[in-house]
């Protein structure tokens, strides 16, 4: 079976500092990758999704950057964190090349900026 | 492109009553649609989703969500409330490529 890990859980950085949230996915092969941002009372924003090693596509302009520099691993970074980037991140993974799209979610990371 | 609205923002209701949570979408192409569940602090849990077939689909924890093509609905529904049903439900729409795009999301209260 399939198993998504997130870390770390909780998070808290001043503005101005750089961020790095690592997520991994265990038990399957070239997943389809899913960065997703939750603020208070705004529903799920996609950030970045990614195919492939190396292959990302980003939804939203933004100072946060993502990589995937293994087949199983999706990392988000910032270099300089603001304010509004304050939120609880998720991690997703879908099956590839399928026609249902499901995304199975990590336990997120709440990331706090003061 | 596809959308997502969620109507109700809060829905209350109490233990032993029915569950309605609404969902409309719009999609230019045949919609997958799906019911995510998130309790606080938790990432999202899969309750049921709709690809082809059968219009009314059965899920975890005792939900089912009708697709009706011509009010563009996916209402979700349980017929008798429990406490451990309070949690936020998200709606989807599976948009172009692999991609989900989410509906704002309903806080559900069961009251004792």
């Amino acid at each position: 079976s399939q198993t998504i890990h997130q870390w770390p859980a909780t998070l808290v950085q001043p503005v101005g500092s750089p961020l790095s949230l690592e997520c991994t996915v265990e038990g399957t092969s070239n997943p389809n990758l899913y960065w997703y941002r939750q603020a208070a009372g705004r529903g799920l924003q996609l950030l970045f999704y990614s195919v492939g090693i190396g292959q990302i596509s980003s939804e939203v302009p933004q100072n946060l950057s993502a990589s995937r520099p293994q087949d199983r691993q999706f990392i988000l970074s910032s270099k300089k964190l603001l304010l509004s980037d304050s939120g609880f991140y998720l991690c997703a993974w879908s099956f590839p090349r399928t026609l249902t799209d499901t995304q199975y979610f990590g336990p997120g990371t709440r990331l706090t900026v003061l | 492109a596809q959308s997502v609205t969620q109507l109700g923002s809060h829905v209350s209701v109490s233990e032993g009553a029915l569950v309605l949570l609404r969902c409309n979408y719009s999609s230019s192409v045949p919609p997958y649609l799906f019911w995510y569940v998130q309790y606080p602090n938790q990432g999202l849990q899969l309750l049921l989703k709709y690809t082809t077939g059968a219009t009314l689909v059965k899920g975890i924890n005792g939900f089912e969500a009708e697709f009706k093509k011509s009010e563009t609905s996916f209402h979700l529904t349980k017929p008798s409330a429990h406490m451990s049903d309070a949690a936020e439900y998200f709606c989807a729409v599976r948009e172009y490529g692999n991609k989900l795009v989410f509906g704002a999301g309903t806080i559900l209260r069961v009251k004792s």
